[in-house]
């Protein structure tokens, strides 16, 4: 079992939808959690991180976190084609290594 | 003013030749890593270094070396190279008690063996 899966996609929404980006971990004691997203090309750039259960926004980026389920996730709302990108999940634990998961690939179709 | 800064940004070379990747960071972090993305986009950590502690993954070959002159720079060496360590590999840094540890990464250097 991977560390920390995502589907690969493609993930294709049309503009305005949301989009939704999953992503679940093995590591039970996992405590930071993050979403960067990367364009074709270019480095990740940090857009989330969730340490508690819940909800948090940002804009309009919501990360929810479910440490029960062992499951994150980002909700993209009101998709742009500028959001078309990789989106990498990556979980941390107490004195370990970030780790990542394989990236979802999205299109916002215009 | 470039937070995390790396050098070359391609490099082409052949099979068995030794290269090097610089790299700088001036956001005053005490950690640095480096990453590897190969192909279908899996970025897996190769080094981490905090005060002059250094953390390997035991998958890397051999033939890869850090060396860090100090904490706001490292270097990534490369011996023999062969064909697949074509990839890119990023430089990246955080603070391990600030920004619950955000990593920050450099642009990238796109290294092709031929």
């Amino acid at each position: 079992q991977k560390e920390v899966e995502q589907n690969s996609g493609p993930l294709s929404v049309p503009e305005g939808a949301i989009a939704s980006l999953n992503c679940t971990y093995s590591d039970r004691g996992s405590q930071s959690f993050f979403w960067y997203r990367q364009y074709s090309g270019k480095s990740p750039e940090l857009i989330m991180s969730i340490y508690s259960n819940g909800d948090k926004e940002d804009g309009r980026f919501t990360a929810q976190l479910n440490k029960a389920s062992q499951y994150v996730s980002l909700l993209i709302r009101d998709s742009q084609p500028s959001d078309s990108a990789t989106y990498l999940c990556a979980v941390k634990r107490e004195r370990r290594q970030l780790t990542f998961g394989s990236g979802t690939q999205l299109t916002v179709l215009p | 003013d470039t937070a995390v800064s790396q050098t070359p940004k391609y490099l082409v070379t052949q099979m068995g030749n030794d290269k090097s990747i610089k790299c700088e960071q001036n956001l005053g972090h005490d950690t640095m890593y480096w990453y590897k993305q190969d192909s279908k986009k899996f970025l897996k950590i190769m080094f981490s270094y905090n005060n002059k502690e250094l953390i390997i993954n035991e998958t890397v070959p051999n033939r890869f070396s850090p060396k860090s002159p100090d904490k706001a720079h490292l270097n990534l060496h490369i011996n023999s190279l062969e064909l697949g360590d074509s990839a890119v590999y990023f430089c990246a840094s955080s603070q391990l008690d600030r920004d619950g540890n955000t990593i920050y990464f450099g642009e990238g250097s796109w290294l092709t063996v031929v």
